[in-house]
């Protein structure tokens, strides 16, 4: 158990539809990370939050965006799904000091029909 | 552009024989490197990390890794394999000078071990 949560673990929805993913980070963890897992694009960064701020933006399309609450956990929001957002969505966090490792979550399986 | 390369896409060996699968990166500054595995159906784990220091890194599981600066790569080695190896192995590279900056991953390499 790497101490990151992340709900739910799948998630079955039409296109076109929204929905959002949390991710709890380890206990004191102030960084939070968002990657999508799919076959042919492989692990892609999609956002870095902060202490509440975002930091840096990848791959991440317009439909997509994301919040870090006070509390440190965290949303990523889709929107306008499609087929090809279908994939896993991995969340990690870190510490934030600058020799660390990421831990992530068991990840969100996203199927859009 | 920064970017991670993993060689080898699919390897597929017997028990017991030696591993070692290729990562290179292209980044023009300090890095920390990384390798995560990720068993099927499982989150990615930490097998091992270099921040500084020794280039040859010990992880967990019998699994270790060589940075070598000049040829800007990361090889993870291991000496006998196990089936429960069997799993994918993702290269993973960050900026150390500024920070808890994104990690950029390669595309992975699929290991099968068989009996």
């Amino acid at each position: 158990d790497s101490g990151v949560t992340q709900t739910p673990k799948h998630l079955i929805t039409a296109t076109g539809q929204r929905v959002t993913l949390r991710c709890s980070p380890r206990s004191g963890d102030l960084s939070v990370y968002w990657y999508q897992q799919s076959l042919d694009q492989g692990l892609q960064f999609l956002i870095h939050y902060y202490n509440g701020e975002e930091r840096a933006k990848g791959n991440i399309l317009e439909r997509f965006s994301a919040q870090q609450f006070p509390d440190l956990h965290s949303e990523l929001n889709l929107s306008s799904l499609e087929l090809g957002d279908s994939a896993l969505y991995f969340c990690a966090s870190s510490s934030g000091q600058v020799h660390t490792e990421a831990f992530f979550g068991q990840g969100t399986r996203l199927t859009v029909v | 552009a920064q970017s991670v390369s993993q060689h080898n896409h699919h390897v597929i060996l017997s028990e017991a024989a030696s591993l070692e699968l290729g990562c290179n990166y292209s980044y023009g500054g300090t890095v920390n490197l990384f390798w995560y595995v990720q068993y099927p159906g499982q989150h990615l784990q930490l097998l091992l990390k270099y921040f500084s220091g020794d280039p040859l890194v010990k992880g967990i599981k019998g699994f270790e890794a060589e940075f070598i600066k000049s040829k800007f790569s990361f090889n993870l080695r291991k000496p006998s394999v196990q089936w429960s190896d069997t799993a994918e192995y993702f290269c993973a590279v960050n900026l150390r000078d500024s920070g808890n900056t994104p990690l950029v991953f390669g595309k992975g390499t699929r290991l099968s071990v068989i009996a």
